[in-house]
């Protein structure tokens, strides 16, 4: 099983729609969870930590389900500004990132 | 803001050849880190630093890596004896303390011939 699994898409969503992003990570013993965003051929950028209670940030909401290993990336109202890879990203030992693949959105008019 | 620049942006050289990858780190921030990433793969960790020691490396930061932080402000990657393979871009990371946030610095994009 990889570490961090992610579908790589892409999905194609009009403007205004509701996606969803899953992620799963084999390494019961992870700390912490982070979505990043990378848009083409530039650097990761953090988007939100993801905590076992839920938390949302404006449009974004981010889960986690320890039990199942399981994180998961809801943006509601979809901007063509959200067209980007988003990866699911799991810190464990020696403060190493480990990322998954990333999931591609095109966001379409 | 702050944020964590890298230069150059860009790197072309023959294979066998030495490589230093400069990184300026956030100031305030404790913790260094170097990932690559090949194109059309995912992000991958090299190395992390801090204290001036290597906290954890990977299975691809072998002999031919090393990494420094030679004044107060510069951290650095040294391909020693570069390869095709080691054609990548190469992001530097920070963060104030072990378990925070990382931020990335835009990246070199090294090119071996």
């Amino acid at each position: 099983r990889k570490e961090v699994e992610q579908d790589p898409g892409p999905f194609n969503v009009p403007e205004g729609a509701t996606v969803a992003f899953n992620c799963t990570y084999s390494n019961s013993a992870s700390q912490s969870f982070f979505w990043y965003r990378q848009d083409c051929r530039k650097e990761p950028k953090l988007l939100m930590s993801v905590y076992s209670s839920g938390n949302e940030d404006g449009r974004f909401t981010a889960q986690l389900n320890r039990a199942s290993q399981y994180i998961s990336l809801l943006i509601r109202d979809s901007k063509l500004s959200d067209s980007a890879t988003y990866l699911c990203v799991v810190l464990g030992g020696g403060n190493k990132l480990t990322f998954g693949t990333g999931t591609q959105l095109k966001v379409e008019l | 803001e702050p944020e964590v620049t890298q230069t150059p942006s860009h790197q072309v050289t023959q294979m066998g050849q030495e490589v230093i990858l400069r990184c300026v780190p956030i100031s305030n921030h404790l913790y260094f880190y170097w990932y690559r990433q090949i194109l059309g793969q995912k992000v991958e960790f090299l190395v992390s630093f801090y204290n001036n020691e290597i906290s954890e490396k990977s299975e691809i930061f072998d002999d031919q890596f090393s990494v420094e932080r030679p004044d107060g402000s510069n951290f650095t990657l040294k391909i020693r004896s570069t390869k095709l393979e080691d054609s990548a871009m190469y992001f530097c990371a920070s963060s104030a303390g072990g378990g925070e946030t990382q931020y990335f610095g835009p990246g070199t994009r090294l090119l071996v011939l």
